[in-house]
């Protein structure tokens, strides 16, 4: 069974630019997360999708940070405009179970740099 | 908060010598997870104990879990260099989705 995929695995971007994270999911979860993980933290949940719809948006700073998931499939997370303090890794991750947290498959993320 | 928090933050100990980590929470439960996070291979989900269940066993891993005292604990046994990663509990109220605390980083030294 193939992992989560996620793309691109490293960016480096100028404060104020913007730019895009994807994320293809397990085939068949139905349930999609995107964390922040800033440097010697844990993962902070941005946003959880079940299918196409949003369950858990309240941590996402929307001023600046959108996401969707088209066709209840793949993913991708915007920030526009960028800050240095969104210098971290973008995780992906992805459940097979509606409604209920048991276990997450994560992707190997993507590393933010904001200079 | 949801979260679980971690203990001790690190922890260095030699190949072969068994590795003890702490998680405590605030809240009622549904179930308590244990991820392991490294360079290599990324975060991956390690074991899920339920409410009800006091002690599960994986391999070398072997979790416990204390409602009463909303405490649980992750003993990997005779440790390898291969072990050394952070490693986060997050407990599952059911109400939101998983939030994870800032780990304890551990050390194997070969």
């Amino acid at each position: 069974e193939a992992g989560v995929a996620q793309s691109p695995r490293y960016k480096i971007i100028e404060k104020r630019q913007s730019v895009a994270f994807w994320c293809n999911p397990i085939s068949g979860h139905a349930t999609l997360y995107w964390y922040q993980q800033i440097l010697g933290q844990g993962p902070k949940l941005l946003i959880q999708f079940q299918n196409n719809g949003v369950v858990d948006d309240s941590q996402l700073p929307k001023d600046r940070f959108s996401a969707e998931r088209l066709k209840g499939v793949d993913s991708t997370l915007k920030i526009q405009p960028a800050k240095l303090e969104d210098s971290a890794v973008y995780l992906c991750a992805s459940s097979n179970v509606k409604g209920r947290n048991y276990e997450q498959y994560f992707g190997p993320g993507t590393r933010l740099t904001v200079t | 908060s949801q979260q679980g928090e971690e203990d001790p933050q690190a922890l260095s100990i030699q190949e072969g010598e068994n590795a003890t980590m702490n998680c405590s929470y605030k809240t009622s439960i549904n179930n308590l997870q244990w991820y392991r996070q490294n360079s290599g291979r990324g975060l991956v989900h390690l074991i899920l104990i339920r409410s009800n269940e006091r002690e599960k066993h994986s391999g070398r891993l072997r979790v416990t879990l204390d409602t009463s005292k909303k405490s649980s604990s992750l003993l990997i046994t005779a440790s390898r260099a291969a072990d050394t990663a952070s490693y986060f509990c997050a407990p599952d109220t059911g109400r939101r989705a998983l939030t994870f605390g800032s780990g304890t980083r551990l050390q194997v030294q070969p």
